[in-house]
């Protein structure tokens, strides 16, 4: 049983630039978050995805946006990407109870 | 944005030591989490406590659900090397996780 999927495993970008992350849930699971993590801190909530809506929303700008699929699978995009962008972007699914992590992609903007 | 308030930042301990972290919150909560997470790799849960005063145990590992809801201790007893990696404390609330800052675990040989 496959966990949850992360691709690609690392980026690299510009600044100004636009960048779409993917996830694929654990199996089972129909509920998809994104989490933003900086270097040496903790993971930061942006956004959970549930029957192909967004249903909770982080304190991050409209330059973030998500999207998911029937599949369950969803995407991570962010627009005008800034220096500040540069993280380990999360994924967690879950149905019902806790959230699984998928390994992340890192993201880096020059 | 919010960040849990977790200590100790980090600590340095010897092989077979038992080890104690803790983690605080201004706002209550319904569920707390606790997770390792390895470099490179996304955080991997431990123990989920889903009531107030609840002990849990997973092995070496014991954690507690704060009477208050507001916060959480976890312990591990007898530490191996691989328990080396960073602990973070999760709360739950409205479905969404808000992460504590982590503890470094680092074993001296």
């Amino acid at each position: 049983d496959a966990g949850v999927t992360q691709s690609p495993t690392h980026l690299i970008k510009t600044r100004g630039q636009q960048v779409t992350l993917r996830c694929s849930p654990k199996s089972g699971h129909d509920t998809v978050s994104w989490y933003q993590q900086a270097l040496g801190q903790g993971p930061q909530f942006i956004f959970q995805y549930y029957e192909e809506e967004e249903r909770q929303r982080g304190n991050f700008p409209d330059r973030f946006s998500g999207h998911q699929f029937p599949n369950y699978s969803s995407e991570l995009n962010v627009n005008a990407l800034l220096l500040g962008d540069s993280a380990l972007y999360l994924c967690a699914s879950s149905f019902v109870n806790e959230q699984f992590f998928g390994p992340g992609t890192r993201l880096t903007v020059l | 944005g919010q960040q849990l308030n977790q200590s100790p930042q980090s600590m340095f301990i010897q092989e077979g030591e038992d080890v104690s972290m803790n983690c605080t919150s201004s706002s209550i909560f319904n569920t707390w989490l606790w997770y390792k997470q390895d470099p490179g790799e996304g955080p991997v849960l431990l123990i989920a406590l889903y009531k107030a005063g609840e002990l849990t145990s997973n092995g070496r590992l014991t954690a507690q659900f704060g009477i208050t809801r507001k916060d959480s201790f976890l312990n591990i007893s007898a530490s191996i090397p691989s328990d080396v990696g960073i602990y973070f404390c999760a709360g739950r609330g409205n479905e969404k996780l808000t992460f504590g800052t982590g503890t470094r675990l680092t074993i001296i040989p």
